[in-house]
């Protein structure tokens, strides 16, 4: 158990629709970092918070936001769903701000199916 | 285009043979970390690297950073069933204008009793 929690676990759902996943880093960590793993792409960055701000961007579409909230859990929602952004959703936290002499650890993930 | 490429994509071996996988980049990374991520689970940290032709040791795992900082690789002897997984390299992108973490495609490894 990594100490980050993540919900849902699964969730199917329809094109065009919205979804938001949610995440609670480890105790103590200020930064919460979004992934997408899909077959085709692998493991890419989306977005990462640290301490409420947004810290840096991946690829992440316009579709797509996230925002870190006061108690330091972080929702990303997904909008305008389309097959194509079924995948494994995966969150991350870590102490710091960047990646030198921090460990990131992550959550079990979301699988997101759109149909 | 990946920024870290791994080779193999897939391995699938016997219990007690050795292997090595393989991450190679044109670019220099300020670090590089290795993940084990199993079915069902986020990916595990296992090492990190920073210092170029640095050699660490994890049990019966090594991992190898490149004097040049643009790739690594990592050992495995005895390979055990509990060592399947996909394994990844991610490396610091801050040198190559990045400020993330860039994975990159993965090696996955069965290891069958």
């Amino acid at each position: 158990d990594s100490g980050v929690t993540q919900t849902p676990k699964h969730l199917i759902t329809a094109t065009g629709q919205r979804v938001t996943l949610r995440c609670s880093p480890r105790s103590g960590d200020l930064s919460v970092y979004w992934y997408q793993q899909s077959l085709d792409q692998g493991l890419q960055f989306l977005i990462q918070y640290y301490n409420g701000e947004e810290r840096a961007k991946g690829n992440i579409l316009e579709r797509f936001s996230a925002q870190q909230f006061p108690d330091l859990h972080s929702e990303l929602n997904l909008s305008s769903l389309e097959l194509g952004d079924s995948a494994l959703y995966f969150c991350a936290s870590s102490v710091g701000g960047d990646f030198s002499g921090n460990t990131i650890y992550f959550g079990e993930g979301s699988w997101l199916t759109v149909v | 285009t990946q920024l870290l490429e791994q080779s193999p994509q897939f391995l699938s071996i016997q219990e007690g043979e050795n292997l090595t996988v393989y991450c190679n980049s044109s670019s220099v990374f300020s670090s590089l970390q290795w993940y084990r991520q199993e079915p069902g689970e986020g990916p595990v940290l296992l090492v990190t690297v920073v210092t170029g032709g640095e050699v660490k040791k994890l049990k019966r795992l090594t991992f190898q950073f490149g004097d040049a900082r643009k790739d690594s690789s990592l050992h495995i002897t005895a390979a055990q069933p509990g060592d399947t997984g996909l394994y990844l390299c991610a490396g610091d992108g801050r040198n190559t204008g990045f400020q993330k973490l860039v994975f990159g495609t993965g090696t996955r490894l069965l290891v069958s009793p």
